[in-house]
Formats: structure tokens, C-alpha cells, sequence
């Protein structure tokens, strides 16, 4: 089992519509989880973070965390073409560890 | 506000031959970390340093990999009698302390 797992997708939506984006996280201990957004060729960019149980939201963008479930989620509403991209979740594993595990990344079609 | 500063963006090397990559952080931060993205694949970790002190260094795939942050600002990462799998994209980024990480635009090796 990875330490961190997204669908590679490609997830496709229209646009205008709410795309979802889901990741889950074997270490039950983890306290951070970040999104970021990745354009080909391009560098990752941070979107979200979250720490605690619950939404976070941030424009047309909202970070959903269940420890219990150790699944943590984006919520992208009013999808634009200008996000298509690939959406990497990154969690810290392991207690007191700084370096970021990723997934492999979801990558995200909308469509006009 | 400038960002990371990675340089070359684009390295060519022959198999066999060392290569020294850069990374300048965003000024102020005192965490640094490097991490290697092959294609398709979400970013992998390297190691980190806190200032001058390298604290991780787990994801360092052999002892032909080498990272060093001399002053606590500007890092680099050796890789020494490269190999074909070595060609990536090698990612810096830096942060505040516990605060999340920002990334460069990376270096793209190919070995040939």
C-alpha cells in the first residue's frame, strides 16, 4: 500500500461545474496536508493546507480533512478551464518529519 | 518577492559524469528540502536542511547523491558518476520554519 494515493484519473469536468479531488493517508499519526497544483512542465504550486478536522475554505477552493478516515479532499467550485492541471496531495509522514510525501497526482480536464 | 532560484533549469550530462545542481531559497527561510520527480510520478523526497544542518537525508538514493548548505542559504546537490536512472527533474524548496514548503522551478537532468 502507498503512504499516500490519489486516482491518476484523468478527472474530467465542464466547466462551471464542482470537481472533486480525493486522497487517502496510511499514517494515522499525520498532522499536515497540503494541495498543490502542478501545470505540465511546471513546478508545483501550493493551493491548501489544512491541520484540522473539518472544511477549509479559500476563494473557489475548499480542503475537506477526516483524520478517522484518514482521507483528506479539494473541492475546486466554478471549475475554469485554466485549472486543468494535475493536483498533487501531500501529507507529512511519519512524527516530526518536515519532508512532504506525495501521490502521484490526479489530473484534471475541464472542459469548455 | 523572489522565489526559489534553481539553476541550470536544464542539465545535460553523459552517464558517468558529475553534476552540481543549485538552489537558492526564498530569502529567510530556513528550511531547505530537495526532491526528485520522475515523470508521471508525484515529487520524491531527498533531503532537508534546517540552516546548515542537514537533519534528514533518508531519501538520498545512494552515496553517489550528495547535498551540502554550507551558510544556511544556498544549497547544492551533487550527483556523483551519474546513471541513466538518474535523469528527473529535481525540485527545491524552501519554507519558514514549520510553515509549508515553496517550490522551484527545478532542474531537468538527462543522462544520456
Amino acid at each position: 500500500q502507498k503512504e499516500v494515493e490519489q486516482n491518476s484519473g484523468p478527472l474530467s469536468v465542464p466547466e462551471g461545474a464542482i470537481a472533486s479531488l480525493n486522497c487517502t493517508y496510511s499514517d494515522r499519526g499525520s498532522q499536515s496536508f497540503f494541495w498543490y497544483r502542478q501545470y505540465s512542465g511546471k513546478s508545483p504550486e501550493l493551493i491548501m493546507f489544512i491541520y484540522s478536522n473539518g472544511d477549509k475554505e479559500d476563494g473557489r477552493f475548499t480542503a475537506q480533512l477526516n483524520k478517522a478516515s484518514q482521507y483528506v479532499s479539494l473541492l475546486i467550485r466554478d471549475s475554469q478551464p485554466s485549472d486543468s492541471a494535475t493536483y498533487l496531495c501531500a501529507v507529512n509522514i511519519g512524527t516530526g518529519r518536515r519532508a512532504l510525501t506525495f501521490g502521484s497526482g490526479t489530473r484534471l480536464q475541464v472542459q469548455p | 518577492g523572489a522565489g526559489v532560484s534553481q539553476s541550470p533549469r536544464y542539465k545535460v550530462a553523459k552517464r558517468g559524469q558529475d553534476v552540481a545542481l543549485r538552489c537558492d531559497p526564498i530569502s529567510g527561510h530556513v528550511s531547505l528540502f530537495w526532491y526528485q520527480q520522475a515523470l508521471g510520478q508525484g515529487p520524491e523526497f531527498l533531503t532537508y536542511f534546517q540552516n546548515e544542518a542537514q537533519l534528514d537525508k533518508s531519501g538520498l538514493p545512494s552515496d553517489r547523491f550528495f547535498a551540502e548548505r554550507p551558510e544556511g542559504s544556498v544549497s547544492t546537490l551533487k550527483i556523483q558518476r551519474t546513471q541513466q536512472e538518474d535523469s528527473a527533474v529535481y525540485l527545491c524548496a524552501s519554507s519558514l520554519d514549520d510553515q509549508p514548503q515553496h517550490f522551484g522551478d527545478g532542474t531537468r537532468l538527462s543522462i544520456l
